[in-house]
């Protein structure tokens, strides 16, 4: 298996363009989260999905951004519009869901806002 | 709310010492706690599992324990090489995950 598919790896943009992470979690995977890493917050849930619906989305830090999940293989988050206090790496991870089952993590988006 | 705290937030130590890294969260009714390895650029893998009922788990050269009582972990690294370099994290959650801010262990030849 590939593992955890995120792109773009990097993405630079301007303030106020409109900016879309992707992911792809391991085939089968039930559950599928968002993270972002800054050095000042550490790494925080965003927002995670249980079989395409969203279950928790308490971390996401206002309307500004949103995830959707169409299918079992495909899931973006949104930031729109984009600020600089955005710029992060954003993770995307996948499990099978089980209270015992581990997360495996992608590579990261690492993303820059001017 | 559950916080996880990892102190230091850097540690450096020759190759081949035994050192143990240390996890310390705030609510006692865990669910499991987990430690990943991050290394620059990359993305988490994960190294151990203590689910709550658990004292402690064992991989290679690498223990955690677990102590729920004190609302502690450690991960023991027994004879540390270069190729340990790495930020270490531990997590407390079973989906919903919480992380402490890691310790960025380099490990000098």
């Amino acid at each position: 298996d590939a593992g955890v598919i995120q792109s773009p790896r990097h993405e630079v943009t301007e303030m106020g363009q409109e900016v879309t992470l992707r992911c792809k979690p391991i085939s089968g995977h039930d559950y599928l989260f968002w993270y972002r890493q800054t050095m000042m917050r550490g790494l925080e849930l965003l927002i995670y999905f249980n079989n395409n619906v969203p279950i928790d989305d308490s971390g996401m830090p206002e309307d500004r951004f949103s995830a959707k999940m169409p299918n079992a293989s495909f899931s973006n988050l949104k930031i729109q519009p984009s600020e600089p206090r955005d710029s992060a790496v954003y993770f995307c991870a996948s499990s099978l869901g089980r209270d015992t089952d581990t997360q495996y993590f992608g590579p990261g988006t690492r993303l820059t806002v001017l | 709310k559950q916080e996880v705290t990892q102190i230091p937030a850097a540690l450096s130590v020759p190759e081949g010492e035994n050192l143990v890294l240390n996890c310390s969260f705030t609510d006692s009714a865990i669910y499991n706690l987990q430690w990943f390895r991050q290394d620059p650029g990359k993305g988490l893998t994960s190294l151990l599992l203590i689910q709550s009922s658990q004292r402690e788990q064992t991989s290679g050269r690498l223990n955690a324990s677990l102590d729920k009582s004190s609302g502690r972990s450690t991960l023991y690294i027994a004879a540390s090489q270069p190729g340990d370099s790495a930020t270490y994290l531990c997590a407390e959650g079973a989906q919903k995950l919480v992380f402490g801010q890691g310790t960025r262990l380099t490990i000098n030849p």
